[in-house]
């Protein structure tokens, strides 16, 4: 079975600061696909950053990367300075064979102008 | 372009009442999925299908079935509602082969069911 874990419930930064929200996740496979999305007050799925499980390389898109260590089973999102417009809840996703897709928990994330 | 549609966006159901939740994507998608999200569980897969003419379980799919009835169109049905399944429930699609493995899921905007 595939399990996606977000051991912080909750977390906050300043306005302008930097953030890294954390996610493990358990899998049998070897290739996989881990996904990070965000979901603002609006309650509309927005996605942040994709990582294939076969590349070393970190994915980045513009202010926000990650740090995928796949022998920890770990893959954490760091959000760059910070706006206020990255307040809402985010979401670490597992992408395994047969396209079935497991999400975490959550963290929500306020950012304090 | 529409992308994934849901309806209806709200509806209040008495226990025991039944009900069939709409989903209908235009992108040509093969996969789609239903989750539920309650505050402090994320969302939670009830149901997939990866292609049409197949379904899967997922992470909590009792009380609910499904239906995929061509490409476009997945449905979610509650035969006998519960209290317990007062929540949010997201349908979602993600891109065709040969992106399906890597593509994101396209999400719809939700439909918002009580019952009482």
């Amino acid at each position: 079975a595939q399990t996606v874990t977000q051991s912080q419930p909750e977390m906050s930064v300043q306005e302008a600061e930097t953030v890294t929200l954390s996610c493990t996740y358990d899998t049998s496979e070897n290739n996989y696909y881990l996904f990070w999305y965000k979901q603002p007050p609006s309650r509309q799925m927005i996605l942040v950053i994709r990582q294939e499980a076969y590349k070393q390389q970190n994915a980045t898109e513009n202010r926000f990367s990650v740090n995928f260590q796949k022998a920890a089973k770990s893959f954490s999102l760091k959000i760059s300075d910070s706006q206020l417009g990255d307040t809402a809840m985010y979401f670490c996703a597992l992408k395994t064979s047969y396209d079935k897709v497991i999400f975490g928990p959550g963290t929500s994330l306020s950012v304090i102008p | 372009n529409a992308g994934v549609t849901q309806t209806p966006k709200f509806q209040v159901l008495k226990t025991g009442q039944s009900m069939t939740l709409q989903c209908a994507q235009d992108m040509n998608h093969n996969s789609m999925y239903w989750y539920r999200q309650d505050p402090g569980m994320g969302l939670r897969l009830i149901y997939y299908s990866a292609s049409e003419g197949t379904t899967d379980k997922g992470e909590v799919p009792n009380g609910y079935n499904v239906s995929r009835l061509n490409k476009r169109e997945f449905s979610l049905r509650l035969e006998s509602a519960a209290p317990s399944q007062t929540s949010v429930y997201f349908c979602a699609s993600s891109d065709p082969p040969p992106l399906t493995y890597n593509s994101p899921l396209h999400f719809g905007n939700g439909t918002r069911l009580t019952v009482t």
